[in-house]
């Protein structure tokens, strides 16, 4: 059965720091991959997909991502993390059967 | 706003009751996926469906089950709750299986 991994549970920043979440499957076949984040309170929202092609993604908020097949992974990155990035992140696959797996979710906290 | 919705945004019941609730997806979106988050299990799928019928199935408890309408709504039904049974339920729906997914606001169950 497919799952994903996210290695840090909680993530500390001060604003202005770069941002690199760690994110891991295993499934060997093709799949769909996101990233969805969570504000306080909220519920999750799409921040940048992967189906095809590029495997360097571009999502909202000034956050991307880069599929790397051998390595079955699918980082998040933002160069320059805000206040407001404050929310939990979770990276999410789709291994084409309709069985979405969630990571257990990275908590991420900027200080000011 | 995604443009799903989910009622009651809360719920407080008893152990051994049953419940129900009620998702709207977005317009024109033919997926409705049920989630399940608790702070002990992170956030689990429970069950997909697509045009009214089942399609996927995830950590669905056999007291649990779910169902789609013509209106393509869907509602997820919890029955001889335990206090275990507490979490948020999300609603998500898609265009397409295996797209993105868009999430409503949850709702809130707890189990007395």
């Amino acid at each position: 059965a497919q799952s994903v991994s996210q290695h840090n549970h909680h993530v500390i920043l001060s604003e202005a720091a770069s941002l690199e979440l760690g994110c891991n499957y295993s499934y060997g076949g093709t799949v769909n991959l996101f990233w969805y984040v969570q504000y306080p309170g909220q519920h999750l929202q799409l921040l940048l997909k992967y189906f095809s092609g590029d495997p360097l993604v571009k999502g909202i908020k000034g956050f991307e991502a880069e599929f790397i097949k051998s390595k079955f992974s699918f980082n998040l990155r933002k160069p320059s993390v805000q206040w407001s990035d404050t929310a939990e992140y979770f990276c999410a696959v789709n291994a084409h059967n309709n069985d979405m797996r969630f990571g257990a979710g990275t908590r991420l906290t900027v200080k000011p | 706003d995604s443009g799903v919705t989910q009622t009651p945004k809360h719920l407080i019941t008893a152990t051994g009751q049953r419940v129900t609730l009620r998702c709207s997806p977005r317009s024109g979106d033919l997926s409705v996926y049920w989630y399940q988050q608790s702070l002990d299990q992170g956030l689990q799928f429970l069950i997909q469906y697509y045009n009214g019928e089942e399609r996927a199935k995830g950590n669905i408890l056999e007291r649990f089950s779910a169902q789609q309408f013509p209106d393509l709504h869907s509602e997820l039904n919890l029955s001889s709750l335990e206090l275990g049974d507490s979490a948020l339920y999300f609603c998500a729906s898609s265009v397409v299986d295996g797209g993105a997914q868009f999430f409503g606001p949850g709702t809130r169950l707890t189990v007395l």
